[in-house]
């Protein structure tokens, strides 16, 4: 399978608890985006990387969250002290460096947290 | 400010009627990119077009067709002879030169079997 691949599909958790969600992009592509979507809404952008540089962060994104690119491939976005309003559907994106080409999505982490 | 507008919360359809999609954009910017993508029950978001700001050509792919009106900030979808499978949540979006997509806040489509 030569998509967006995101782990875990799933993740339940206790209020309080830390999360990680990995995200493996296409390999030739460059360019990484995190999106929450919670139920009844479109994806709302989180982040962006290109290569391992994290280059757009959106005020969704509080100091509890972080996100990473060690290599410029994988990408990890960690949620700390989780609360229950990050209960939503996590969305990695990745797209080439052409400023046209569109974005292909992942399959999605849904996070519930208790 | 970018913003994307799908006024049509939930849209039902008969089998093989023909339904359109509304999108309303609004930006300053004069380069940008518009996108329809389709969320099915399983979730992945797939993609379905792309448009960018010089080309109001409109376009038709299968039984699925765009029209791009900049006069009225329109980039609309229409289905033709509709299908249970286009069943979705049809979402429209907009990039600008930088890289954000602002996404709207989808349509659920039914088709009625």
């Amino acid at each position: 399978d030569t998509g967006v691949s995101q782990n875990p599909r799933h993740k339940i958790t206790k209020r309080g608890q830390n999360v990680t969600f990995r995200c493996d992009p296409i390999s030739e592509h460059n360019r990484l985006y995190w999106y929450r979507q919670t139920l009844g809404q479109g994806p709302e952008f989180l982040t962006y990387f290109q290569n391992e540089a994290q280059l757009e962060k959106s005020r969704l994104l509080s100091d509890r969250f972080s996100a990473e690119r060690p290599k410029g491939s994988f990408s990890t976005l960690e949620i700390q002290r989780t609360e229950q309003g990050d209960s939503a559907m996590y969305l990695c994106a990745s797209k080439t460096g052409t400023t046209s080409q569109e974005q292909f999505f992942g399959p999605g982490t849904r996070l519930t947290v208790l | 400010a970018q913003k994307v507008t799908q006024a049509q919360t939930e849209i039902s359809v008969v089998e093989k009627e023909d339904v359109t999609l509304d999108c309303v954009y609004e930006t300053r910017d004069t380069t940008y990119y518009l996108f329809w993508y389709k969320q099915p029950p399983s979730g992945e978001l797939v993609f379905l077009i792309r448009r960018n700001s010089f080309d109001e050509q409109n376009e038709i792919s299968g039984r699925y067709s765009w029209n791009f009106q900049k006069s009225t900030s329109s980039f609309n979808f229409t289905i033709t002879a509709s299908q249970v499978v286009d069943s979705a949540v049809y979402f429209c979006a907009l990039r600008l030169t930088g890289n954000q997509f602002y996404f709207g806040t989808g349509t659920s489509l039914t088709v009625i079997p």
